[in-house]
């Protein structure tokens, strides 16, 4: 299995720009989560699907971020309008969703610059 | 509001001897707690886990413990190598999976 695959790799945009984050899931796997690294809150959930369909979304910074999953082998994460704040690295997750021992796989993330 | 908190930035420690990361939570109803190892560039990557209902893991030179009355788990890693130079998080399993801010590990050769 290719793991969880995260695109792209780095990202440079200017201030107000539209940023949009992609995340495949490995295959199987029911629940997809979106963390947002930082130095001061280290991996921070922004939101999470189970079955496609979003279940917490509390830590969506706000309304500029928004987050979809049309189907269970792809989300986006998108920033509009991007602001200098949002530069950090975010990850996408997944795991099968069904147990309470299970453990999370993470993509190797996106490093977002807003400049 | 930090559920799972590491307060050690960072850690240095000589090849060969112990290194002990730890991680403190606040939430009683946590079920399973995990350890990741994050490279620089990279995802963070599955390297241990405890259930609630032990005390101790063990999986090679890596020891998870935890002490339930005091909301506080600990990784032990022995002997340190130079490849285990990383940061490490710690996580705890409720509803959604509760991340710490991680401590820097500097094993030095």
């Amino acid at each position: 299995d290719a793991g969880v695959i995260q695109s792209p790799r780095h990202e440079v945009t200017e201030m107000g720009q539209e940023v949009t984050l992609r995340c495949k899931p490995i295959s199987g796997h029911n629940s997809l989560f979106w963390y947002r690294q930082t130095m001061m809150r280290g991996l921070e959930l922004l939101i999470y699907f189970n079955n496609n369909v979003p279940i917490d979304d509390s830590g969506m910074p706000e309304d500029r971020f928004s987050a979809k999953m049309p189907n269970a082998s792809f989300s986006t994460l998108k920033i509009q309008p991007s602001e200098p704040r949002d530069s950090a690295v975010y990850f996408c997750a997944s795991s099968l969703g069904r147990a309470t021992n299970e453990k999370l796989f993470f993509g190797s993330g996106t490093q977002l610059s807003v400049l | 509001d930090q559920q799972v908190k590491q307060n050690s930035p960072s850690l240095s420690v000589q090849e060969g001897r112990i290194s002990i990361l730890n991680c403190d939570y606040t939430n009683s109803m946590f079920d399973y707690f995990l350890w990741y190892k994050k490279y620089p560039a990279e995802g963070p990557t599955f390297l241990i886990s405890i259930s609630s209902i032990k005390d101790k893991n063990e999986d090679g030179r890596f020891t998870v413990f935890l002490n339930k009355s005091a909301k506080h788990l600990s990784l032990h890693i022995v002997p340190s190598q130079p490849g285990d130079s990383a940061v490490y998080f710690c996580a705890a399993k409720g509803n959604q999976f509760y991340f710490g801010t991680g401590t820097s590990l500097t094993v030095i050769p």
